[in-house]
């Protein structure tokens, strides 16, 4: 099945700057790629997502980007604010059909 | 808020007991999910069900079980078999291939 790896962990910024979060799958024939960001005691929800046909996606500050050939792909925040702190999570569509996550990345943004 | 609810929010357990956390959806969705969430080990898939009367297990199924008796609800048994059930437990429900899966807030389960 699919494995997917997410780095770094843990990531602390100032405020304006910009946050990259990467993440690695294994299986090729995964196509599909959504980030949920996960605020305390909350549920997941869906920021931005990117299917196998298209290599960049944006949404006002945050943008997706995928190199299926390296089988990864990442998550970038520009501008940053306080609000974004939480818990981002990327996932891949698996062989049977279910979502396979990364384990997570914590976004400290520091005023 | 959402079209996926689960309950309850917060579940204390004895040692030993079986306890059922609810999921239902509005959203007349096909596929419903159990995630179980650990501190740094992100979301692991339980059981999975595609469509009704039909379900599959997932990475972590042991000590676990599920009904589908309809489209609407997917209701998760934590057996005594599961041996270490303190976690955060989510729900999720996505209507086809390739597209959003949304989350129920999720219940918290503390075995005492």
């Amino acid at each position: 099945g699919e494995n997917v790896e997410q780095h770094p962990s843990t990531l602390s910024v100032q405020e304006g700057d910009s946050a990259v979060i990467k993440c690695t799958y294994s299986d090729s024939a995964s196509n599909y790629f959504p980030w949920y960001k996960q605020e305390l005691g909350k549920r997941p929800q869906l920021i931005i997502d990117i299917r196998s046909n298209v290599g960049e996606k944006k949404d006002q500050r945050i943008a997706v980007t995928l190199n299926k050939t390296a089988k990864h792909f990442s998550l970038h925040i520009t501008e940053t604010q306080p609000e974004d702190s939480a818990v981002y999570f990327c996932a891949g569509l698996s062989g049977y059909s279910t979502l396979t996550f990364g384990k997570g990345t914590m976004l400290l943004v520091s005023p | 808020d959402g079209g996926i609810t689960q309950s309850p929010k917060y579940l204390f357990r004895k040692e030993g007991q079986n306890v059922t956390l609810s999921c239902e959806q509005n959203l007349n969705h096909d596929a419903m999910y159990w995630y179980r969430q650990d501190p740094g080990q992100g979301l692991r898939l339980i059981y999975y069900s595609q469509i009704v009367n039909d379900f599959q297990k997932g990475d972590i199924a042991e000590g676990y079980s599920v009904s589908r008796e309809k489209k609407e609800s997917f209701p998760l048994t934590v057996t005594s078999a599961q041996k270490n059930p303190t976690a955060f437990y989510l729900c999720a429900s996505s209507g086809q291939l390739n597209t959003e899966a949304f989350f129920g807030q999720g219940t918290r389960l503390t075995v005492v």
